[in-house]
C-alpha cells in the first residue's frame, strides 16, 4: 500500500525490554521524523532524519535510538523500556523542508504501553 | 526555540462558528501550519500560512499576523465530524514545533 505505515499498531512490553517500532514510507521522501504524543504535551520530536544515514536528535531523544539505512525505513528502538515511555508514537515524512511550506505526513501511530 | 500557546478545550454547537487562537514566539519565522487530529488517529494537514491575512478553504479559514505572533483557525458551519484536536505548528528548518493542541467538541 502507498503512503506511510507503522508497525506494530499496539504493543505492550515490560520495563527493561528492548522494543523496536517500525516506520515505512513509499513516497521516497527525504525527511523522516519520530514524535511521541502525551496528554498535555502535544507532539514532541524524538529524532529526525534528513536522508539515509543522516539522523539527529530532537527535543526528547534520551532512551531512544534510530537508524536509517534505507530511505524508506526509519525504525525507532527503545533500548531499555521505561514506564515513562508509555505513549503514542507517530512517524512522519516530508519531501522537503517545513520551512518552505512542505507539510509532514503522519503514519497511523503506535500505542506503546510499558508495564 | 519556539513557544507556542493555544487553548486546551473549546465547545460549540453544531452549525456555529469557532475560532481557535494560536500565539507563538520564534527566533525565525517560516510560516505556520494547522493540523486536525481526530481521537485515535494521525494528524492531517489543514493549512499553511506564511503571509499576513486570511486564507479560506471551504468551511475552514486560517489567519496570520506575523507582527503580533498570532494565528487563528476559523471553523464555520460546524459539523459533528469537526470534533477533534487542532494543532498549530511552527517550522524550524525542516522540523516542526507543535502546540499542545485545542480539543474542539461539537454538540448537537
Amino acid at each position: 500500500d502507498a503512503g506511510i505505515t507503522q508497525s506494530p499498531r499496539y504493543k505492550i512490553t515490560e520495563t527493561g525490554r528492548q522494543v523496536t517500532l517500525m516506520c515505512h514510507q513509499t513516497w521516497s521522501h527525504s525527511y523522516m521524523f519520530w514524535y511521541r504524543q502525551d496528554l498535555g504535551h502535544g507532539l514532541r520530536l524524538i529524532y529526525y532524519s534528513a536522508a539515509a544515514d543522516i539522523t539527529d536528535k530532537g527535543e526528547v531523544p534520551d532512551g531512544y535510538v534510530v537508524s536509517r539505512s534505507k530511505t524508506e525505513n526509519f525504525p525507532l528502538t527503545l533500548e531499555s523500556a521505561t514506564r515513562s515511555q508509555t505513549s503514542v508514537y507517530f512517524c512522519a515524512s516530508s519531501e522537503s523542508l517545513a520551512g518552505v511550506g512542505d507539510t509532514q505526513y503522519f503514519g497511523p501511530g503506535t500505542r506503546l504501553t510499558v508495564l | 526555540g519556539q513557544n507556542i500557546d493555544q487553548p486546551t478545550e473549546m465547545t460549540a454547537t453544531e452549525g456555529a462558528i469557532v475560532q481557535i487562537n494560536c500565539t507563538y514566539q520564534t527566533s525565525g519565522f517560516n510560516g505556520l501550519f494547522w493540523y486536525q487530529q481526530h481521537a485515535g488517529e494521525a494528524p492531517t494537514f489543514l493549512s499553511y500560512n506564511v503571509l499576513d491575512g486570511l486564507e479560506e478553504k471551504g468551511r475552514f479559514s486560517s489567519f496570520l499576523s506575523r507582527s503580533k505572533g498570532y494565528s487563528y483557525l476559523l471553523l464555520k458551519e460546524l459539523q459533528m465530524k469537526d470534533s477533534a484536536s487542532y494543532l498549530c505548528a511552527v517550522p524550524n528548518d525542516y522540523k516542526l514545533s507543535f502546540g499542545a493542541g485545542t480539543t474542539v467538541t461539537v454538540r448537537a
